[in-house]
């Protein structure tokens, strides 16, 4: 079935410097792959999403890179602030039904020290 | 801007209670999702309704229901509660749900449910 692995499940970086956080999916269908950050309490928030025809995006400190023909992409967080410190999930569009579902990664939590 | 707004917030039941988890969005979307999340283990798809009047099993359905009462407002409802079943619910929105034109899913922020 569908499966999407995320690495790592932690990460823990100094202020200013990247992160980065990867993610394999398993089906060549997939066309839409989102990354979410969640806050403590919070719900998963949108930060920056990757269709199949792009191979990367990039949305000020932030960016996604996409590698189709190895079923992977990754998200990349540049300069990084004490309040990006949060979970971060990845997702892989799926067919199913003839409709679209998401399929998540297990999830980073990335912790940024001052 | 509400978004998607979930009620109750927390709720403890006992083993064998019911009770029904309340979604409602104001985007004027037309598919709805109800997810589960557990520790390690990501967000896993319960039920979704690509549009209303339409409900279909998601990844992991069993024990649960679900309602689609009109375009705003979708419920999932817990018939006879177990220990397994605890977890924090999240119920999401987009505003169409087709596999070629993927739009973003909108996340409430949840309900956290603890069963005895």
């Amino acid at each position: 079935g569908e499966n999407v692995e995320q690495h790592p499940s932690t990460l823990s970086v100094q202020e200013g410097d990247s992160a980065v956080i990867k993610c394999t999916y398993s089906d060549s269908a997939s066309n839409y792959f989102p990354w979410y950050k969640q806050e403590l309490g919070k719900g998963p928030q949108l930060i920056i999403d990757i269709r199949s025809n792009v191979g990367e995006k990039k949305d000020q400190r932030i960016a996604v890179t996409l590698n189709k023909t190895a079923k992977h992409f990754s998200l990349h967080i540049t300069e990084t602030q004490p309040e990006d410190s949060a979970v971060y999930f990845c997702a892989a569009s799926y067919r199913s039904s003839n409709t679209g579902k998401l399929i998540f990664g297990q999830g980073t939590t990335l912790q940024v020290k001052p | 801007n509400a978004g998607v707004t979930q009620t109750p917030k927390f709720q403890v039941l006992k083993t064998g209670q019911s009770m029904t988890l309340q979604c409602a969005q104001d985007m004027n979307h037309n598919s709805m999702y109800w997810y589960r999340q557990d520790p390690g283990m990501g967000l896993r798809l319960i039920y979704y309704s690509a549009s209303e009047g339409t409900t279909d099993k998601g990844e992991v359905p069993n024990g649960y229901n679900v309602s689609r009462l009109n375009k705003r407002e979708f419920s999932l409802r817990l018939e006879s509660a177990a220990p397994s079943q605890t977890s924090v619910y999240f119920c999401a929105s987009s505003l169409l749900g087709g596999f070629e034109a993927y739009q973003p899913q909108h996340f409430g922020d949840g309900t956290r449910l603890s069963i005895l």
